[in-house]
C-alpha cells in the first residue's frame, strides 16, 4: 500500500531564505507526483507536476525534482517570501487516484 | 478559462440528513473526481467520474455516492449524516485522469452538528 510522507511538518525561516521541502513515498511504481499549495479554508492550487519518466520541473522560484529509484521529492523554492506562506502537500498518481502526504505548513517570516 | 467551480461553499447540517455537492469541471475537462480533507485522516479519495461513469471509488461507505452529468458537471451525495462527515470536500477537474494535472475546487465545508 503506497504511503507518502512529509518532512518537516512544518517550517518557519526569515524572508528571502532559499528553502527544501521533502516527500517520500513508499512504491516506486507511480504515474506522476505531483506538489500542491493549500492556503488556509481553501482548495488545492497546483504548482508543478512531474511524470514518472521525468527527474524535475522548474517554474519561476519553484523546482522540484522527483526520484523514483529512492522513493524521493523535494521542492526546492527560492528566496522565500510571506506571501509563500501555506501548507504544501505532494500526491503520488497512483492508477486513478492521488495518494497525499500529510503537508508542510510553511511561514514566512517578514 | 474558468476555474472548477463548487457550490455551495459551506453547509451546516445535522445528524441523520441528507446533502447534496456540486462541482462544476474547467471547460473541456470530463474526469471529476472528489476528495475529503480532514484534520485527522488528510485528504482521501472518495470516487473518480468520467464520461458520466464512475470509473473509480474509494474505501467510503455506501452513504456516499456521485454521479456526473453529460456536461461533466459532477455531483455528489451523503445521506444518513454522521459527525464524522464533517470534512472541506474537493473536487478536482483533469482532461482524461490522474495522468493530468488536477484542477481543485474551493471546496465545500460540511458542518455536521
Amino acid at each position: 500500500k503506497q504511503e507518502v510522507t512529509q518532512i518537516p511538518a512544518a517550517l518557519s525561516v526569515p524572508e528571502g531564505e532559499n528553502l527544501v521541502l521533502n516527500c517520500s513515498f513508499t512504491d516506486s511504481a507511480i504515474y506522476n507526483l505531483q506538489w500542491f499549495r493549500q492556503d488556509p479554508g481553501k482548495g488545492l492550487t497546483s504548482l508543478l507536476l512531474i511524470q514518472s519518466s521525468q527527474r524535475e520541473q522548474t517554474s519561476g522560484r519553484l523546482n522540484a525534482s522527483l526520484d523514483k529509484s529512492s522513493g524521493r521529492s523535494t521542492l526546492y523554492i527560492a528566496a522565500s517570501q510571506p506571501g509563500d506562506s501555506a501548507t504544501y502537500l505532494c500526491a503520488v498518481g497512483d492508477s486513478y487516484k492521488l495518494i497525499f502526504g500529510s503537508g508542510t505548513r510553511l511561514l514566512v517570516r517578514p | 478559462k474558468a476555474g472548477v467551480t463548487q457550490t455551495p461553499r459551506y453547509l451546516i447540517k445535522t445528524r441523520g440528513q441528507q446533502v447534496t455537492l456540486s462541482c462544476s469541471p474547467i471547460s473541456g475537462h470530463r474526469s471529476v473526481s472528489w476528495y475529503q480533507q480532514t484534520p485527522g485522516q488528510g485528504l482521501q479519495f472518495l470516487f473518480e467520474y468520467f464520461s458520466e461513469t464512475q470509473r473509480n471509488k474509494g474505501n467510503f461507505p455506501g452513504r456516499f455516492s456521485g454521479r456526473q452529468f453529460s456536461n461533466s458537471r459532477s455531483e455528489m451525495n451523503v445521506s444518513t449524516l454522521e459527525l464524522g462527515d464533517s470534512a472541506l470536500y474537493l473536487c478536482a477537474s483533469n482532461l482524461e485522469g490522474v495522468t493530468d494535472t488536477q484542477y481543485f475546487g474551493p471546496g465545500t465545508r460540511l458542518t455536521v452538528l
